[in-house]
């Protein structure tokens, strides 16, 4: 099975910082890397496929960067919105493991 | 718009077995993989299993193999999970999601959740 980690954990940022969140892979997954965006009590939401494409409706302070195994999540000047929980998954093949999660929070 | 309707959740006793469903609308289901996707109380979320749009694939996390099934009923929309011989780390949330029509896509619409919990 394909094993993903993140990191940091859980970083703290304030109101306009810039804020970034790496996934990485334990076996090449090319460009098959998807990033979820998960706020409490509610179900996740998809912010990038692919790697780098933003899902219809994402705000453009959301990036992806990535190929193989190391992949970037940036947010270019945070949100009060954007304070949720943060997740990679890989979709190259079944199981199609998730990443453990960065929660960011407010400094 | 496309909407998935999560069902069926709610307390079992270890060993029981358990139904979730899941109904779809606004899209033309048959054309798309399903998955369930589970989030047990503060955890991360786990991957649970998928199904072809045809209904002839599927793929199972090893956590759930050979206890649970899922299927679909492409006449009715809707989207299923059995659960057998269930255990107190199955208690979670549980998700339906549709995958993107790309081949390897992403979850892109996601149900609300059906609350698991599986205690005596």
């Amino acid at each position: 099975d394909i094993q993903m980690t993140q990191s940091p954990s859980s970083p703290s940022a304030s109101v306009g910082d810039r804020v970034t969140i790496t996934c990485r892979a334990n076996l090449n997954i090319a460009n098959y890397l998807n990033w979820y965006q998960q706020k409490p009590g509610k179900a996740p939401k998809l912010l990038i496929f692919a790697a780098s494409t933003l899902q219809t409706g994402v705000p453009s302070r959301f990036s992806g960067v990535g190929s193989g195994t190391d992949f970037t999540l940036t947010i270019s000047s945070l949100q009060p919105e954007d304070f949720a929980t943060y997740y990679c998954q890989q979709s190259l093949s079944a199981p199609f493991t998730f990443g453990p999660g960065t929660k960011v929070d407010i400094k | 718009q496309v909407q998935l309707v999560d069902s069926g959740g709610g307390v079992v006793q270890p060993g029981r077995s358990l139904r979730l469903s899941c109904a779809a609308s606004g899209f033309t289901f048959s054309d798309y993989t399903m998955h369930w996707v589970r989030q047990a109380p503060g955890k991360g979320l786990e991957w649970v299993t998928l199904i072809s749009n045809d209904g002839t694939r599927k793929y199972y996390a090893d956590s759930v193999q050979g206890r649970f099934t899922i299927s679909r009923d492409n006449s009715k929309n809707t989207l299923y999970l059995q659960m057998n011989t269930l255990r107190a780390e199955d208690t979670a949330v549980y998700y339906c999601a549709r995958q993107g029509g790309e081949v390897a896509g992403p979850c892109d619409y996601w149900g609300q959740g059906t609350l698991v919990t599986v205690s005596s």
